[in-house]
């Protein structure tokens, strides 16, 4: 059973580009989380969803970044227009129930040139 | 070896000692508790959970411990390993929340 797939794992993007990023859940894995670390911190959650619902978005901003877990394929978060500021490495984690625990993917490295 | 949390970001310990890294959690409502190992380049890798009708679980060489009346969480690692190296971070999560809540992380070096 492959564990949480992230991709790609690294990804540089000028300033004012879009910037997708992509996570396949375990197998069996119906919730997924996003998070971001910006160096030497700890992780601050972003979303929250199932299969074809956000479920918790309190945590991205509400400008330029966007969540989907569609029916079929990985989930996808999206950030247009990237700034420096978004530069943060990005997990993605994944749990089979919502209070169970959550499994992390090996994350992306976003770096905004 | 001893951390408290955010207070010491940093703990240095000799092969073989035990380690105890500390958390203070902020929610009294959170009712389950994550010990996650992330290494350097990688992501979170969990180690052991606890919910709040226990003080204490083991696992093979950590054991974690829970003091609910002062908000605590603690992470015993015995017998220090150099691939115990690594920043461990406690989550929080309550039972009514869809979200865990990650405290800022004690760096573990074991010096051979």
């Amino acid at each position: 059973n492959a564990g949480v797939m992230q991709n790609p794992r690294h990804l540089v993007r000028r300033r004012g580009q879009e910037a997708r990023l992509r996570c396949s859940p375990m197998k069996g894995h119906s919730h997924v989380y996003w998070y971001r670390q910006l160096p030497e911190e700890g992780l601050k959650f972003m979303v929250y969803l199932q299969k074809e619902n956000i479920i918790d978005e309190s945590g991205m901003p509400k400008e330029r970044f966007s969540a989907e877990f569609p029916k079929e394929g990985p989930s996808i978060l999206r950030i247009q227009q990237v700034v420096r500021g978004d530069s943060a490495a990005y997990f993605c984690a994944s749990s089979p129930f919502r209070e169970e625990t959550q499994y992390f993917g090996p994350g992306t490295r976003l770096l905004v040139l | 070896g001893e951390s408290v949390g955010l207070h010491l970001p940093t703990l240095s310990v000799q092969e073989g000692d035990n380690s105890i890294i500390n958390c203070a959690y902020s929610n009294s409502a959170s009712d389950y508790f994550i010990w996650y190992k992330q290494e350097s380049g990688k992501g979170p890798q969990f180690i052991i959970d606890i919910r709040s009708n226990m003080d204490k679980r083991q696992g093979q060489r950590v054991t974690v411990l829970l003091n609910k009346t002062v908000k605590h969480l603690s992470l015993q690692i015995a017998a220090t390993q150099p691939g115990d190296s690594a920043v461990y971070f406690c989550a929080e999560i309550k039972s009514t929340g869809n979200q865990f809540y990650f405290g800022t992380g004690t760096s573990l070096t074991v010096i051979p």
